[in-house]
């Protein structure tokens, strides 16, 4: 099983509600990562997850608050987003190998949220 | 994170012309990923080139990596429909962690006309 999944695939909200990303790996793969894409840019990361404990926080604002409940589960919990945070929400998984090179990372279908 | 640039941000070409984006950074990399999203869809990784000098290729697509492992390039011979998408290259410097942080570069954009 090569496959992240994300839930849910489309998200609207409003600026008071609180809502939570998911997403799922079975590859065994001990790094979890977010990722924020707005159209036509690249990905931008916003949090990595090492060994089930947050290892880089890419200065996110706290109304994203990221969640690793165990080695196959990432959520990202959002609470009083603004409109500029629609955005397409990728979630991608690594093995985490040490030594030379860079771990593969293999993407979620992402999650497109509107907030409005 | 490691900063590059990707040109051309836009490739528009008739299909069965080649195609050719630069990734190009003024540090030294320690290793450099190609990916590739599909218009609507996810990047999906394409190859990671390590060595100076190095050349990979994939059927049709031909994979670089400088000298001097400042720079890389990605090559499509005779492209086909589908191929377009955005190919993003994504670089780790000399000192990059184990586990991956990626910096992707802007993306090019091809468009690919029957």
């Amino acid at each position: 099983d090569t496959e992240v999944t994300q839930t849910p695939k489309h998200l609207v909200m409003g600026m008071t509600n609180k809502k939570s990303l998911k997403c799922e790996q079975h590859m065994g793969h001990r790094a979890m990562y977010w990722y924020k894409q707005k159209a036509k840019k690249p990905p931008e990361l916003m949090f990595v997850y090492s060994y089930e404990k947050l290892s880089i926080n890419e200065s996110v604002p706290s109304r994203f608050s990221p969640e690793c409940p165990n080695s196959s589960l990432l959520n990202l919990h959002l609470h009083a987003l603004q409109p500029e945070d629609s955005a397409l929400y990728l979630c991608a998984s690594s093995r985490l190998i040490a030594g030379a090179g860079t771990d593969t990372q293999y993407f979620g279908p992402g999650t497109r949220l509107t907030v409005l | 994170g490691q900063q590059v640039m990707q040109i051309p941000q836009y490739q528009h070409v008739q299909e069965g012309e080649d195609f050719t984006t630069y990734c190009n950074s003024s540090t030294t990399l320690s290793n450099i990923q190609w990916y590739k999203q599909r218009p609507g869809g996810h990047p999906v990784f394409l190859i990671q080139l390590v060595k100076s000098g190095e050349v990979k290729k994939q059927k049709r697509l031909t994979f670089q990596f400088g000298e001097a492992k400042k720079n890389s390039s990605l090559h499509i011979t005779a492209t086909q429909t589908t191929d377009v998408g955005t190919y993003f290259c994504a670089p780790a410097n000399a000192g990059g962690t184990s586990y991956g942080k990626l910096t992707f570069g802007q993306g090019t954009i091809l468009t690919v006309h029957p």
